[in-house]
């Protein structure tokens, strides 16, 4: 495992629900990302936060709001989700926000009924 | 846009075999990374090269570079059961995110 943990690994939500997935970097790392895993598509970068700043959010749906409270901490919080948003959830880390090395934490697949 | 496309999209091989992974893309970047999925899980990262570069190595790994033709191959020599994985390219332009492909499936029979 990397030194990037995800919970739930596992979450299924109503369409009505709220929830939140968490990610923790423990690398000392400043830049954290969220990314969209569907069947069959490329990995879809959603937000980027750099020292806990948000620097992208890549047309996301305003039903993901993502938090960034500190560097070693991003949640992203999901309200009146579609089952078209099932999808494997992934966050990732770098040293610095200049598009080298990320590093990947195992994901939250998430179904929403 | 999607930046980087891999090819082919699935492989099987027996162990011991070398497996071969094509990268194409379409404008001009600043490094191209590869990474690996294992099923459900997160992605890790194996290898970059820079756009000055043609080709580097990690172990087994040998990843080419050619920017005329703007593509890139990985290659796994003596492959294992274990290396049955996603094999993903990405892509970087100068300041902007990383940019990923659909990823070729590789297979590893025993």
């Amino acid at each position: 495992e990397t030194g990037v943990t995800q919970t739930p690994r596992h979450l299924v939500m109503g369409m009505t629900n709220k929830k939140s997935l968490k990610c923790e970097q423990h690398l000392g790392h400043n830049a954290m990302y969220w990314y969209k895993q569907s069947a069959k598509k490329p990995l879809e970068l959603m937000f980027v936060y750099n020292f806990k700043e948000q620097t992208e959010n890549n047309s996301v749906p305003s039903r993901f709001s993502p938090e960034c409270p500190n560097s070693s901490h991003l949640f992203l919080h999901l309200h009146t989700l579609q089952p078209e948003d099932s999808a494997l959830y992934l966050c990732a880390s770098s040293q610095e926000l200049r598009w080298q090395e990320q590093f990947f934490g195992p994901g939250t697949r998430l179904t929403v009924l | 846009s999607q930046q980087g496309e891999e090819d082919p999209q699935a492989l099987s091989i027996q162990e011991g075999e070398n497996a071969t992974m094509n990268c194409s893309y379409k404008t001009s970047i600043n490094n191209l990374q590869w990474y690996r999925q294992n099923s459900g899980r997160g992605l890790v990262h194996l290898i970059l090269i820079r756009s000055n570069e043609r080709e580097k190595h990690s172990g087994r790994l040998r990843v080419t570079l050619d920017t005329s033709k703007k593509s890139s191959s990985l290659l796994i020599t003596a492959s294992r059961a274990a290396d049955t994985a996603s094999y993903f390219c990405a892509t970087v332009r100068n300041t902007d995110k990383l940019i990923f492909g659909t990823g070729t499936r590789l297979q590893v029979f025993p």
